[in-house]
């Protein structure tokens, strides 16, 4: 298995615009969860979904971050506008199960917003 | 509300001798505790778990981690250390039931000096 794929690897853009990321599951994976990685916070847990439902938003910093996913086998993670305190690295893990807590980690998006 | 702890932000080892590196949690209820490992520039690999069981738990490249209940405590050992072991290790927590999202502790990073 690939592992869970990551795109795009780096992403450098200005205040204002759109970001999108996405992320693919390892296949047959159920749950889907997406993370922020800053120097200053550590690793955040943002959103996390259960069969292409989103469970838990509570760590989704504001507006601004939403995230989907449309099939089992994709998600987006959108930052509209995005702001300079943005830049960190992102990842997205996925895991079997909800029983089966072993979560696998994509390689990251580094963002960085001028 | 569960937390972890990870009172070391680096560890110092030389090469082929013992290291540890430290772990405590809090949680309501019993935890599910991880191990992951990140180098530089790569996403978080998992190194291992506890769920029940034996609370002496063996995991990737020589790591084993000890769950001791009374101090709430999972540390991560490894008999002899290599240069290749140097690297970013986050401890990791969950409970059985609820949030389903891991929280992770911040970080303790390991020098294995030649």
């Amino acid at each position: 298995d690939a592992g869970v794929i990551q795109s795009p690897r780096h992403e450098v853009t200005e205040m204002g615009q759109e970001v999108t990321l996405r992320c693919k599951p390892i296949s047959g994976h159920n749950s889907l969860f997406w993370y922020r990685q800053t120097m200053m916070r550590g690793l955040e847990l943002l959103i996390y979904f259960n069969n292409n439902v989103p469970i838990d938003d509570s760590g989704m910093p504001e507006d601004r971050f939403s995230a989907k996913m449309p099939n089992a086998s994709f998600s987006t993670l959108k930052i509209q506008p995005s702001e300079p305190r943005d830049s960190a690295v992102y990842f997205c893990a996925s895991s079997l199960t909800v029983s089966t807590d072993t979560q696998y980690f994509g390689p990251g998006t580094r963002l960085t917003v001028l | 509300a569960q937390s972890v702890a990870q009172p070391e932000d680096q560890v110092n080892v030389a090469e082929g001798n013992p290291l540890t590196v430290k772990c405590t949690y809090s949680v309501s209820g019993n935890p599910y505790l991880f191990w992951y490992v990140q180098y530089p520039n790569r996403g978080l690999q998992f190194l291992l778990k506890y769920i029940t069981g034996d609370n002496l738990v063996k995991g990737s490249y020589g790591f084993e981690a000890e769950f001791n209940k009374s101090q709430t405590s999972f540390h991560l050992k490894k008999p002899s250390a290599l240069v290749s072991d140097s690297a970013l290790y986050f401890c990791a927590v969950r409970v059985l039931t609820g949030r389903r999202a891991l929280t992770f502790g911040s970080g303790t990073r390991l020098q294995v000096q030649p």
